[in-house]
């Protein structure tokens, strides 16, 4: 039972584009969100996070936009950089203050020069 | 500043071989420990958890076994390896009380390949 799905394993933009990343969950009982990026050959390493208590968060180039009703996440990348290309992960927790975390497949980002 | 270190980076071991991973994190004291796997085509699973020495949750059963001998160190082990093993096996922390501003920090993963 997939909790948390990223249903797009690519995306492809060109520099100083929008890159926007998907996420849907099933659980209504997550209280926390978190997005990851992942280089080849290296652990995953936070991004952003939102708590259910909100609908966006943003730190800087990054936004992350919270739907409770429709039970979906999104990364949006604004401008995208070649910098930015790379497996991202979203993933979802219940009970937030232990770490336990579900996460999606993952998104492979290509952003273009 | 905080680290976290995880080795071997590879790792190729015959079917019915033992495992021994090790993690060990530097700058900072009672973190929680966490063992994740991520199987081919799939996210990243929750294999085990440690709020302190000694103390170990499974999420998931498995051959795979666990243990926290210190502060700081994790281990992940398996007396047997199988097929269904082979993985990329990352080692994360937090700290003690995990939140928006806690995440978990990973590093940098052991691609194991049981053959």
């Amino acid at each position: 039972d997939q909790q948390v799905k990223q249903n797009s394993p690519s995306l492809s933009v060109q520099e100083g584009r929008i890159s926007i990343l998907n996420c849907d969950y099933t659980n209504s009982m997550f209280d926390y969100f978190l997005w990851y990026k992942k280089y080849p050959a290296e652990g995953p390493t936070f991004l952003i996070s939102i708590s259910s208590i909100k609908d966006k968060n943003e730190d800087g180039r990054f936004t992350v936009f919270l739907n409770k009703s429709a039970k979906h996440l999104s990364l949006h990348i604004v401008p995208s950089q070649p910098g930015d290309s790379a497996v991202y992960f979203c993933a979802a927790s219940v009970e937030w203050w232990t770490g336990k975390l579900i996460f999606g497949q993952g998104t492979t980002l290509q952003v273009k020069p | 500043s905080q680290t976290i270190h995880q080795w071997p980076a590879t790792l190729v071991q015959p079917v019915g071989s033992p495992l021994s991973l090790e993690c060990t994190v530097e700058g900072t004291s009672n973190p929680n420990l966490y063992w994740y796997r991520q199987a081919a085509g799939r996210g990243l699973q929750l294999l085990f958890y440690s709020v302190g020495i000694g103390q170990i949750s499974s999420e998931v059963p498995q051959n795979l076994s666990a243990s926290r001998p210190q502060d700081r160190q994790f281990i992940l082990s398996s007396k047997k390896l199988l097929l269904s093993d082979s993985g990329f096996y990352l080692c994360a922390w937090s700290a003690g009380r995990f939140g928006l501003d806690s995440p978990l920090h990973f590093g940098n993963g052991t691609r194991l390949t049981v053959t």
